[in-house]
Formats: structure tokens, C-alpha cells, sequence
């Protein structure tokens, strides 16, 4: 089975000030994908950053950095600059081809202050 | 044309009623999904759809029944809906099944309430 946990139910940061929102995740697949998604009040899910387990760099994405930990099955959300836009619900996800479905961590609410 | 396209934008319906959720890209995709996300929590896979064929179904009560016409649209057909079934209906595309990892677009949602 795959899970992902994210422990912060909620987040806050000042405007231009930096943070990191955690994820773990489980899985027996050796082959399997990283994915942030942000989800703004519109609803809409949005792909903030993307990362391959085999590779070992982090994924970086403009303001928006991963710190893959693969030993720890860590993967957490840095992010820099925050912006006032930046506020939404944030969704940790994994794939892997073994059970071809897209498995999401129960979220994060970030919210920015001005 | 990077959009997933769901209509209605919103929907209430009787538990007698009969209704359909409409999902539609053009983006050349082959694989189509419908998640279901209650208020606060992450979506839930129901169907997925691999070239025009159901490919998993996440053992989702038969009142919900899933129709993929042709490559570009996604249909779920609503009936004898349960209150608990009020949701927001959340409908993505992506390359093929087997390859996620590239990216999954998603629309922006049916919010569908059952009185």
C-alpha cells in the first residue's frame, strides 16, 4: 500500500518570508513520483513541483524547492518569498506505476499574512 | 489548450433525480480520472479511464456510473444520489495511465449538493 502523511493540518507566514510545509510517504515501489499540488479557493488543483525518486537532485521550481530525503521517504515543500496568492491548500501526493493511481496526503492550509 | 473543462460548476439535485457531470480536454490525453473531495479533505480516486476504457474502479457504489463517449470526454452519471454523496467532483487528464509522473491537469470541480 502507499500513504502520505503531512502532519501540519495548518501553516501561516508572513508576506516574503519563507516556509517549509512537511510531507512522509510509505511505499514498497522502488519506481515511484513526488508531487506537490496547491488548491486555491477557485479549486482547481495545480502542480507546484514534481520530483523522480531516482533522481537524488531536488526539484526547484522558481520560488518553490523540494528537500527529498529517499532514506527518510521525506519530501518536504520549501517555500521562498511566500506571496499573498501563495495562500491555498496544499496536497502532497505519490505515484508509482504499481498501482497506477495518484495517492494524496490529507493536506496543508497555508496561510499569508500581509 | 491546457484546460480540463468541467460542467456543471455547480449542481444540486433531489435523491430521485438523475444527472450527469461533464469533463472535457483536448489536450490529446489518454487517461481520464474522477476524484470525489469532501469539505477539508484530500480528493479520493474513484474511476479511472485508460484509452476510453474503464481501467480502475475504486469499488464506488453503483448509483455512480462512468462513461468515457470518445478520447476527449468524461462523463459521470449521477442516480438515487445519498446526501453524503454532496461533494466536490474533481475531474483530471494526463498523458497516459502509465505515465503520471509527467503531469495530471484537473478541472476546476463540480460542487455537487443532494437534498
Amino acid at each position: 500500500a502507499q500513504t502520505v502523511t503531512q502532519s501540519q493540518p495548518e501553516m501561516s507566514v508572513q508576506e516574503a518570508e519563507t516556509v517549509t510545509l512537511s510531507c512522509t510517504y510509505d511505499t514498497s515501489e522502488s519506481d515511484y513520483y513526488l508531487f506537490w499540488y496547491k488548491q486555491p479557493p477557485s479549486r482547481q488543483m495545480i502542480l507546484v513541483i514534481r520530483q523522480e525518486a531516482y533522481k537524488q537532485q531536488n526539484a526547484t521550481e522558481n520560488r518553490f524547492s523540494v528537500n527529498f530525503q529517499k532514506a527518510a521517504k521525506s519530501f518536504s515543500l520549501k517555500i521562498s518569498d511566500s506571496q499573498l496568492g501563495d495562500a491555498a491548500m496544499y496536497f502532497c501526493a505519490v505515484f508509482s506505476g504499481g498501482y497506477n493511481k495518484l495517492i494524496f496526503g490529507a493536506g496543508t492550509r497555508l496561510a499569508v499574512h500581509p | 489548450d491546457t484546460e480540463v473543462t468541467q460542467t456543471p460548476k455547480h449542481l444540486v439535485m433531489g435523491m430521485t433525480n438523475k444527472k450527469s457531470l461533464k469533463c472535457e480536454q483536448h489536450m490529446g490525453h489518454r487517461a481520464m480520472y474522477w476524484y470525489k473531495q469532501k469539505a477539508k479533505k484530500p480528493p479520493e480516486l474513484m474511476f479511472v479511464y485508460s484509452y476510453e476504457k474503464l481501467s480502475i474502479n475504486e469499488s464506488v457504489p453503483s448509483r455512480f456510473s462512468p462513461e468515457c463517449p470518445n478520447s476527449s470526454l468524461l462523463n459521470l452519471h449521477l442516480h438515487a444520489l445519498q446526501p453524503e454523496d454532496s461533494a466536490l467532483y474533481l475531474c483530471a487528464s494526463s498523458q497516459d495511465l502509465y505515465r503520471m509522473n509527467t503531469e495530471a491537469f484537473f478541472g476546476q470541480g463540480t460542487r455537487l449538493t443532494v437534498v
